[in-house]
């Protein structure tokens, strides 16, 4: 069965400055997509990033990037240049093919980044 | 484009009591998908559809069944509700093909409390 660990529940960082969160995942996959969801107080879920792991580029949306080390199937977000509205409920979540065109989306249990001024 | 819209957003049910949760989505997504998320925890995958007339189960149905009779709406029905069903839950939608690049889109949730 396909895990995914996020063993920082609560993290806290300055504004304008970086902070990384960190995600394990576990799986005998080799087609498999990666991604890091927000979900600000308002509950609704957002996608931050999304990484195909065929690609060894790492993915980047402005202020967002990862690093994705596929043989220690890790893949951590960096948040640059923190912002107040940063603050959320992380989630780092695993989707894998489960047969035919069906795939299985798998969620960590939330990193909780505060971001202060 | 109203994306992904659940109804109720919260909802207090007695033990016992039956109801349905509302998603409809306007983006003429094929794949939809109810999860549930309790507190501190992941989101977990209750039942998902990949068309109309077509769904499947997830990794928590039990106490739950779902219906897909047109591309947009996706209803989840709690027949016998049971304080373990006490949760938030989202709805989200994606298009088919490959889902990596096609991301799923999530409604706002609804919390609903079993007493």
């Amino acid at each position: 069965a396909q895990t995914v660990t996020q063993s920082q529940p609560e993290m806290s960082v300055q504004e304008a400055e970086t902070v990384t969160l960190s995600c394990t995942y576990d799986t005998s996959e080799n087609n498999y997509y990666l991604f890091w969801y927000k979900q600000p107080p308002s509950r609704q879920m957002i996608l931050v990033i999304r990484q195909e792991a065929y690609k060894q580029q790492n993915a980047t949306e402005n202020r967002f990037s990862v690093n994705f080390q596929k043989a220690a199937k890790s893949f951590s977000l960096k948040i640059s240049d923190s912002q107040l509205g940063d603050t959320a409920m992380y989630f780092c979540a695993f989707m894998k093919p489960v047969g035919g065109s069906n795939y299985k989306l798998t969620f960590g249990k939330g990193t909780l980044l505060t971001v202060n001024p | 484009n109203a994306g992904v819209t659940q109804t109720p957003k919260f909802r207090i049910l007695k033990i016992g009591q039956s109801m349905t949760l509302q998603c409809t989505q306007d983006m003429n997504h094929n794949y939809m998908y109810w999860y549930r998320q309790d507190p501190g925890m992941g989101l977990k995958l209750i039942y998902y559809s990949v068309g109309a007339g077509i769904t499947d189960k997830g990794e928590v149905p039990n106490g739950y069944n779902v219906s897909r009779s047109t591309t947009e709406d996706f209803p989840l029905r709690l027949e016998l509700a049971a304080p373990s069903q006490t949760s938030v839950y989202f709805c989200a939608s994606s298009y088919s093909g490959t889902p990596g690049r096609q991301p799923q889109h999530f409604g706002d949730g609804t919390r609903l409390s079993i007493l």
